[in-house]
Order: C-alpha cells, then structure tokens, then sequence
C-alpha cells in the first residue's frame, strides 16, 4: 500500500530554534500534501494544504511566516517551524494523496516537537 | 458545509465484546468515506474505506456500510481484542481540492 514516510520522528530542542520536518511519498506521486497538528487527547487540525510546485494554502489562523511549507516534488513537502518557542510545541502529522478520484489520504507517523 | 459527526468518547470494553462508533456526516455532494485509526504516539493509519451508497468497507474484522439514507457510517467489530485499543477518526472526502473533513475522534480501550 502507500507508503508516507515522516522524519525525525521526535525533536527536542531550545527555544528560538528552527525545526524542519520532512515528508516523503515513497510509492506513490503525492499531488497533494497536507499538515496537521494534533494536541493531546485532540483531533487533527489542519494547518496548511499544498500542492506541488505552488504556494501552500493556509487555514485560518495558522501563521505562514511562523510555519513555512515546501512542496518542490511530487514526492517531498517540508514543514519549517521558525523560530519555535514552548506553545509550538506539539505532535505534527503529514499526509499525502494523489490526484485521483475517491482517493484516501495516507498519513505519515508523525513528528512530536517539544521546545524547551 | 461538509462535516462529520462522531460518538464521543472514551469507549471502554471487555475483550471479546462488540463494537459500535457511531459516525454521522454532512455533506453537499457524493462524498467517500473512511474510517482511520491511531495507535498511541503514531500517524493515522487507513483502515477502511466505502466510495458510494451501500458499499460496505471491510478489514481487520471491523466493518462500515455507507448509508446515503441516514448520512452514516458507524463502525463494528463484532469481537475487540486489547490491541484494538487506539483511537477512531471517521472521515469524508467530496474530493474537492482532495480536503478531508474528520471527526472528533473516539478513543476505544479493550481490557483482558
């Protein structure tokens, strides 16, 4: 089945850091990617949907300049956290669809971010 | 708009006892619909889907009819097991810009 690959896994770092998180489609061409992100005992929120090789569509009240998305193929899309600080910190999910008609998203496993 | 409705949680069972997670959906069009499940600290991760009215998506001993005429897709399995414990997120698409509309989500735990 399809596989989305989502790197690192776990990142610990220092307040003022940027992060970078990757996701990768590695069976599939993935027209389409999507962030999440998900608090404790919470559903998904989406934050930001792209497509490649276009500027990424952001939801309401997600900050694009705090959270910039990269999506340069058809199989890569990166989400930058700048200059993280401790309320960033929280468990980010990628996933990734391809273009075609009732297609599920699949999901990567997701990266937890704490900012200390 | 589109959206979806789902029991709340938290669902606790007995092994070996049956399933029901209510799911409800709203939508414009002719959506598809999926069930996903989240194990503890991982991504979501597919676990059926049903494209058109009627259709039934199946797996893993979990299954989900699409009913057009009560907008559901509840999900069952008739016997849980502990390693079912995880979280259930019902979902539609109407593949408009491929957007996915999910539900709350709804934690099951089974017991020995």
């Amino acid at each position: 089945g399809a596989v989305v690959s989502q790197h690192p896994s776990r990142v610990i770092c220092k307040s003022g850091t940027s992060v970078k998180i990757e996701c990768r489609s590695l069976d599939f061409q993935a027209t389409t990617m999507f962030w999440y992100r998900q608090f404790p005992k919470q559903s998904l929120m989406l934050m930001a949907t792209s497509n490649e090789g276009s500027k990424a569509t952001y939801e309401q009240g997600v900050e694009k300049d705090k959270f910039l998305i990269n999506h340069a193929s058809l199989t890569l899309s990166t989400l930058t956290v700048t200059s993280a600080h401790p309320e960033d910190s929280s468990f980010y999910i990628c996933s990734a669809t391809a273009y075609a008609v009732n297609q599920p998203q699949h999901f990567g496993d997701g990266t937890r971010l704490s900012i200390l | 708009g589109d959206s979806v409705t789902q029991m709340e949680g938290p669902v606790t069972l007995s092994e070996e006892a049956f399933l029901t997670i209510n799911c409800t959906y709203t939508a414009t069009g002719y959506p598809s619909l999926f069930w996903y499940v989240q194990y503890p600290g991982e991504g979501l991760q597919l676990l059926l889907k049903a494209t058109k009215a009627d259709d039934k998506g199946s797996n893993k001993g979990f299954e989900a009819t699409y009913r057009k005429e009560t907008t559901s897709f509840h999900l069952e399995k008739g016997s849980v097991q502990v390693s079912d414990s995880a979280v259930y997120f019902c979902a539609l698409t109407e593949n408009t810009g491929n957007q996915f509309y999910f539900g709350t989500g709804t934690s099951l735990t089974v017991i020995p």
